[in-house]
């Protein structure tokens, strides 16, 4: 099976600051999804990415997949408290969609 | 559209007992999936299903069942409910399989503790 790793696994940023947080699979990427989830909520989805190289933003919110399509990043610019919240990404390792997950960054966002 | 559904929200259960947790899509969605979450962990996939009368299993499917009667309807059936059944679950679907169209949508979760 893929095994995705997130790094960090927490932060916390002062409003206003940017962040990154980076997502590494052990096998070539079909597709990586990337999710926010609100404590006892469900998923949000914000962008899936597909091509090596490709990068998608969305407001605040840009994500890369790199060339080798096994890492991916995800950069909120000038956060705001309503970027808080569990960022997971997910991989879909044959294209059925059958997604693994990695564990999840969690977000702080301070005034 | 009230999009993905799920009910209970909350659910209590017994060492043994057994339960049905609902998924209902009003999105006229082929593909219908049931995730487990476990604390600080991230989702796994347990069973999914391409259609009405097709599933499948996914990366943990022992203790559980899935059947698929309708489009909208995705239930899942725990048996012999067992302290490692502690989680939360949530369901979701999609209109495609995979592609850059496949955003999955999400139900709520069900958050279920056995004891």
């Amino acid at each position: 099976s893929q095994e995705l790793e997130q790094s960090p696994q927490s932060l916390i940023v002062q409003e206003g600051k940017n962040l990154t947080i980076n997502c590494t699979s052990s096998k070539t990427l079909y597709g990586l999804y990337w999710y926010k989830q609100k404590y006892g909520e469900g998923l949000i989805f914000l962008m899936m990415l597909q091509k090596g190289g490709e990068e998608k933003s969305h407001e605040k919110i840009t994500a890369k997949l790199d060339e080798k399509k096994q890492q991916s990043s995800l950069h909120i610019t000038a956060s705001q408290p309503s970027h808080a919240g569990i960022y997971l990404c997910g991989a879909d390792g044959d294209g059925w969609g059958k997604l693994q997950f990695g564990a999840g960054t969690q977000v702080v966002v301070t005034p | 559209n009230a999009g993905v559904t799920q009910t209970p929200k909350f659910r209590i259960l017994k060492i043994g007992q057994s339960m049905t947790l609902q998924c209902t899509q009003d999105m006229n969605h082929n593909y219908m999936y049931w995730y487990r979450q476990d604390p600080g962990m991230g989702l796994k996939l347990i069973y999914y299903s391409v259609g009405a009368g097709i599933t499948d299993k996914g990366e943990v499917p022992n203790g559980y069942n899935v059947s698929r009667s309708t489009t909208e309807d995705f239930p899942l059936r725990l048996e012999l409910a067992a302290p490692s059944q502690t989680s939360v679950y949530f369901c979701a679907s999609s209109y495609f399989a995979g592609g850059p169209y496949n955003e999955q949508f999400f139900g709520p979760g069900t958050r279920l503790t056995v004891l």
